[in-house]
């Protein structure tokens, strides 16, 4: 089956730590997006990605990084300068076209203890 | 800067009733798209419709459907024959249709309603 897997689920990490959220897709789609959700926040674009080897940082990249190495994996680490880093973090993907028709991956919640 | 605008935090429906969810978004733009996502308890976010701005008619998908007023720049999602499982959060976004790279690809997004679905 096609989609957007997203790993783990769940993620504790200790203040201070970087840590690495996983996404991959199997879709075909050239475009990748993180976004993180705060609750009575919406969505907020954190980095996207329309080629590999290329991104461009969203509204909220500071204290975060991505790297795009391969067509399918979009993995964004949560590095220590990033004050507030609790929350749900969600991939998204697309074909680049006029729709920007996102599909999503399930998302993973970290929580900074 | 694009700005997308959900005035009702939250709603409840009965079951096989209907009801609409507002959404309005300000522009200078003539060429858009617009979207409705649902984010049930899973927390996945699942598109439910979409509109291109240069359509006069309305989207329509199942039980879902948007009334689109470009000139008052209103994107109203209505569900008809409301079921237990559409008990979710609704998310109203915007997109440019002006270029294929850069910032003009990201989606702006409202605040999200949370619709109840009572039995």
């Amino acid at each position: 089956d096609g989609g957007i897997t997203q790993s783990p689920k769940y993620l504790f990490r200790k203040e201070g730590q970087n840590v690495t959220l996983s996404c991959e897709q199997n879709l075909n789609h050239d475009a990748m997006y993180w976004y993180r959700q705060d609750p009575g926040q919406g969505l907020r674009l954190i980095y996207y990605s329309q080629i590999v080897n290329d991104f461009q940082k969203g509204d909220i990249a500071e204290g975060y990084s991505v790297s795009r190495e391969k067509k399918e994996s979009f993995p964004l680490t949560v590095t220590s300068a990033q004050k507030n880093p609790t929350a749900f973090y969600l991939c998204a993907s697309s074909i680049v076209s006029s729709y920007n028709e996102q599909f999503f991956g399930p998302g993973t919640r970290l929580t900074v203890l | 800067a694009q700005t997308v605008t959900q005035s009702q935090p939250e709603m409840s429906v009965q079951e096989a009733e209907t009801v609409t969810l507002s959404c309005t978004y300000d522009t200078s733009e003539s060429d858009y798209y617009l979207f409705w996502y649902k984010q049930p308890p899973s927390r996945q976010m699942i598109l439910v419709i979409r509109q291109e701005a240069y359509k006069q008619q309305n989207a329509t998908e199942n039980r879902f459907s948007v009334n689109f007023q470009k000139a008052a720049k209103s994107f109203s999602l209505k569900i008809s024959d409301s079921q237990l499982g559409d008990a979710a959060m609704y998310f109203c976004a915007y997109r440019s249709g002006s270029g294929y790279a850069g910032n003009n690809r990201k989606l702006i997004w409202g605040l999200g309603t949370s619709l109840a679905v009572n039995p």
